[in-house]
């Protein structure tokens, strides 16, 4: 099994500041994916990268895939308190038969 | 709306009574998967089907087993729950996997207890 390495696992900030969420891996992806998932909810896609290199921004969350393929980092400006939540990176293979590789997820908390 | 319907969202059995977790997807997608949430070893895969009668084992297949009779529907299945399978679920299903920018669906979770 490839391994997603999230940092940090815990992170608690005050509304209003920025942050950013790291996903490394030693394995090549084809693609990645940022979810987010809710307390006593399913993870809900936020954005997939799957070129090296490439930024996506969603509103105040910028997602940036590494030009090997093998990183990613997720970038919040202004938190706010919505954006509480589980962030989970998932990668997927080119071919893979065997679905998707998760990380163990970043809890953030913003603080009002 | 598409979605993918995990039926319980919340189940307290006792070990050994047989037990399904019905799951339902309406988005004629290919790939349906069942995970398993534990605090610190994040999400882990039980079981996954590529299409309909074909199923592999994920992770963590021991104590699960699937069926895969219609495109639409996987559901999960403990023969003799035991308190280890104590734990949050989710289904998920996605047009072929390893494809690139298919995102992944997920039901809203079943939260199991076995005593």
């Amino acid at each position: 099994t490839q391994l997603l390495e999230q940092s940090p696992q815990f992170l608690s900030i005050q509304e209003g500041e920025n942050l950013t969420v790291y996903c490394n891996s030693s394995s090549v992806f084809s693609s990645l994916q940022w979810y987010r998932q809710e307390p006593g909810e399913g993870p809900v896609l936020l954005v997939t990268v799957v070129t090296g290199g490439e930024v996506k921004k969603l509103k105040r969350l910028t997602f940036q895939f590494g030009d090997a393929r093998k990183d990613s980092s997720l970038h919040i400006t202004a938190a706010q308190p919505g954006d509480t939540g589980l962030y989970l990176c998932v990668g997927s293979r080119r071919g893979g038969a065997d679905g998707l590789t998760f990380g163990k997820g970043t809890h953030l908390i913003i603080q009002p | 709306e598409a979605q993918v319907t995990q039926n319980p969202r919340y189940l307290i059995t006792v070990t050994g009574k047989k037990l399904t977790v019905t799951c339902s997807q309406n988005m004629n997608h290919e790939y349906m998967s069942w995970y398993r949430q534990d605090p610190g070893l994040g999400l882990r895969q039980i079981y996954y089907s590529m299409n309909v009668e074909v199923t592999d084992k994920g992770d963590v297949p021991e104590g699960y087993k699937v069926s895969r009779k219609e495109k639409r529907n996987f559901p999960l299945i403990l023969e003799s729950p035991s308190p280890n399978q104590t734990s949050l679920y989710f289904c998920a299903s996605s047009p072929l996997p390893g494809q690139g920018a298919h995102g992944y669906t997920f039901g809203s979770g079943t939260r199991l207890t076995v005593v």
